[in-house]
């Protein structure tokens, strides 16, 4: 079955960056495009970005830019999601999601267990 | 970016009960909209896609309508295991939104 593996927790400092994983099994990895979602304490979702791991094209949301990068590793069907200069608000738990184009749609059917970042001096 | 309001931000209803949550896009998404159902200590789950279509496994009970700027997601029997937060999402920009969900507790 479908599964993304995702570190349980990362405790950083303020202004330093936090390289999260999320290693996919069950199925094709390049085949479908992963996003990165996070919830912060007592917050909702917030789409952050989005790889396509086939050929490495990516989008993020306008907050992000220029503070994340994404990339994959097909040998081991792993996406990583990198965000330099945390700070305390950064401090959430980071969902990767298996992203299912359709159309010209799509829609995050698998996602990970979460990886809970922690920033904090 | 494009925003999506949900209503009620909460509500609290009664086992049995038939309960609708709506979402408004800020423009015209056609139906390029999804559901998910988040419980309290696990992961986000896909409840509807393309604003109506069922994801395999989703109860019956839950189904969603709507195209344009209006959406409703409906409950038609509320059961215990519901109590959760739900969020609408667009996937009709290249940067998808979530709207800022409704949480669903049962009286």
């Amino acid at each position: 079955q479908v599964q993304l593996l995702q570190p349980g927790a990362e405790l950083k400092k303020p202004g330093a960056s936090v390289k999260v994983s999320c290693q996919a099994s069950g199925y094709t990895f390049p085949s479908f495009g992963i996003s990165w979602v996070r919830q912060a304490p007592g917050q909702g979702l917030e789409w952050m970005a989005w790889i396509n791991p086939y050929n490495g094209n990516t989008n993020s949301a306008q907050k992000f830019q220029g503070r994340v990068t994404l990339t994959t590793d097909k040998s081991t069907s792993t996406a990583y999601m990198e965000l330099r200069s945390l700070r305390s608000d950064d401090t959430a738990m980071y969902y990767c999601a298996r992203d299912l184009y359709y159309g010209s749609g799509s829609f995050l059917d698998h996602w990970g267990q979460g990886t809970l970042v922690t920033v904090s001096s | 970016d494009i925003q999506l309001t949900q209503s009620p931000s909460s509500l609290s209803a009664s086992v049995g009960d038939r309960v609708t949550i709506t979402c408004r896009a800020s423009q015209d998404i056609r139906t390029y909209l999804n559901w998910y159902q988040h419980q309290p200590g696990k992961v986000p789950r896909l409840l509807i896609y393309a604003a109506s279509s069922f994801h395999t496994g989703v109860p019956s009970r839950f189904s969603g309508s709507g195209s344009g700027t209006d959406f409703t997601l409906t409950i038609s029997s509320l059961q215990p295991e519901d109590s959760a937060t739900y969020y609408c999402q667009q996937s009709f920009s290249r940067t998808p939104t979530f709207g800022q969900g409704t949480k669903l507790e049962i009286k």
